[in-house]
This record gives structure tokens, C-alpha cells and sequence, in this order.
């Protein structure tokens, strides 16, 4: 079946440093691809789009400055935390879209920032 | 832009017994997939069923059904048989498929499932 590969599973970095995210689809084309955050015992709240060249489409409120995405490939979609902060902390899941079962989500990327 | 709404936020239930859980929806659109998914521990996303709203009949998988009421904007899931792994929150989810509409997933809130041995 279709999967999406998500590294790092945790990661822990200093405060004022980035950190990038990585999802790829291992067996599919990502024609899109969706990045989420979730805090603990909440629903998955979507941060922005991004199709496969071309600029991600972020969800009102979020930074784009602070978090970047690319989509470069129709396999691999990136999200990195610049300058990060505590408040970043959270849960972050990728989402692909592009088989007949609809989506595919990665396994999730636990940041912690100290 | 359409909501989606998990009235409870926790329910549990006896091993080998069955649990509804609720989930309503408010859209304009015609057209539209509503799924189920779980999420256990792990924190893995997991595709529980998925509900086309052109089709009357009921989605099923083995023990998973639901209960699709579109003119009252209704998406329950039954759990027959339950068990023990069957432990994990569980997020209700609506996606357009209005021409021009975007792909995105819009969630409910969750309910955690709890499985009693």
C-alpha cells in the first residue's frame, strides 16, 4: 500500500536554530501534500498546501516566514522551523494526497525545543 | 466553510460490545467524502472508512460501519466486537469535492475510545 516516509520521528533542538522535516512518498506521486500540527490530546490542525512546484498555500495565522515549505518533487515535500522557539514545540504530520484511497499520512515528527 | 463536530469527547466500551461514535457536519455542498480515522498511541494516522455522499448505501470494513444520514449531516461509526486495539482517538473528517474546492481534510475535534478488558 501507499506510504509516506516522515524523518525525524523526534527531534530536540536549541532555541533560535532551524530544523527541517522531511516526508516522502515511497510507492506513489504526492500530487499534494499537507502539513499539520498537533497539540497534545487535540485534532490535527492543517498549516498549509503544497503542490508539487509551485509556493505552498498556508492556512490563516500561520507563519510563513517561520515555517517553510517546499515541494520540490512529486516524492518529497519538506517543512523547516526557522529560528525556533518553545512555542513551537508541538506533534507535526504530513499529509499526501495522490492514490485512490485518498490520503496518506506520515508517522509524525515529535519537536521538541529547548 | 464547513465544520465538522465530535459531541463526545471521550466515550468508552466492554471488550466485544459496540460503540457509536457521533459525528455531524455542516456544509452547503453537494458533493463530498466524509471519513473515519483513528489514531492509536502511536500517533500513526490510520484510515478507519470512507463514506463517498453520492452513495446511499452505508460504507463498511469487517467490523467498522457507519451510519450515513446526509440530510441530517450524519456520520456515525460503529464498532462491533471491540477490542482491545481498537483503543485510540478517533477523528471524523469531511473533504470537498465541489469543482474549484480545495482537497484539504477539515477534522473534528476527536474521541478518545477506551476498550475495557
Amino acid at each position: 500500500g501507499a506510504v509516506v516516509s516522515q524523518h525525524p520521528s523526534r527531534v530536540i533542538c536549541k532555541s533560535g536554530t532551524s530544523v527541517k522535516i522531511e516526508c516522502r512518498s515511497l510507492d506513489f506521486q504526492a500530487t499534494t501534500m499537507f502539513w499539520y500540527r498537533q497539540f497534545p490530546k487535540q485534532s490535527l490542525m492543517l498549516m498549509a498546501t503544497s503542490n508539487e512546484g509551485s509556493k505552498a498555500t498556508y492556512e490563516q495565522g500561520v507563519e510563513k516566514d517561520k515555517f517553510l515549505i517546499n515541494h520540490a518533487s512529486l516524492t518529497l515535500s519538506t517543512l523547516t522551523v526557522t529560528s525556533a522557539h518553545p512555542e513551537d514545540s508541538s506533534f507535526y504530520i504530513c499529509s499526501a494526497s495522490g492514490t485512490a484511497r485518498g490520503y496518506t499520512f506520515g508517522s509524525g515528527t515529535r519537536l521538541t525545543v529547548v | 466553510a464547513q465544520t465538522v463536530t465530535q459531541s463526545q469527547p471521550e466515550m468508552s466500551v466492554q471488550e466485544a460490545e459496540t460503540v457509536t461514535l457521533s459525528c455531524t457536519y455542516d456544509t452547503s455542498e453537494s458533493d463530498y467524502y466524509l471519513f473515519w480515522y483513528k489514531q492509536p498511541p502511536s500517533r500513526q494516522m490510520i484510515l478507519v472508512i470512507r463514506q463517498e455522499a453520492y452513495k446511499q448505501q452505508n460504507a463498511t470494513e469487517n467490523r467498522f460501519s457507519v451510519n450515513f444520514q446526509k440530510a441530517a449531516k450524519s456520520f456515525s461509526l460503529k464498532i462491533s466486537d471491540s477490542q482491545l486495539g481498537d483503543a485510540a482517538m478517533y477523528f471524523c473528517a469531511y473533504r470537498s469535492l465541489s469543482q474549484g474546492g480545495s482537497e484539504k481534510l477539515v477534522f473534528g475535534k476527536g474521541t478518545k475510545l477506551t476498550v475495557n478488558p
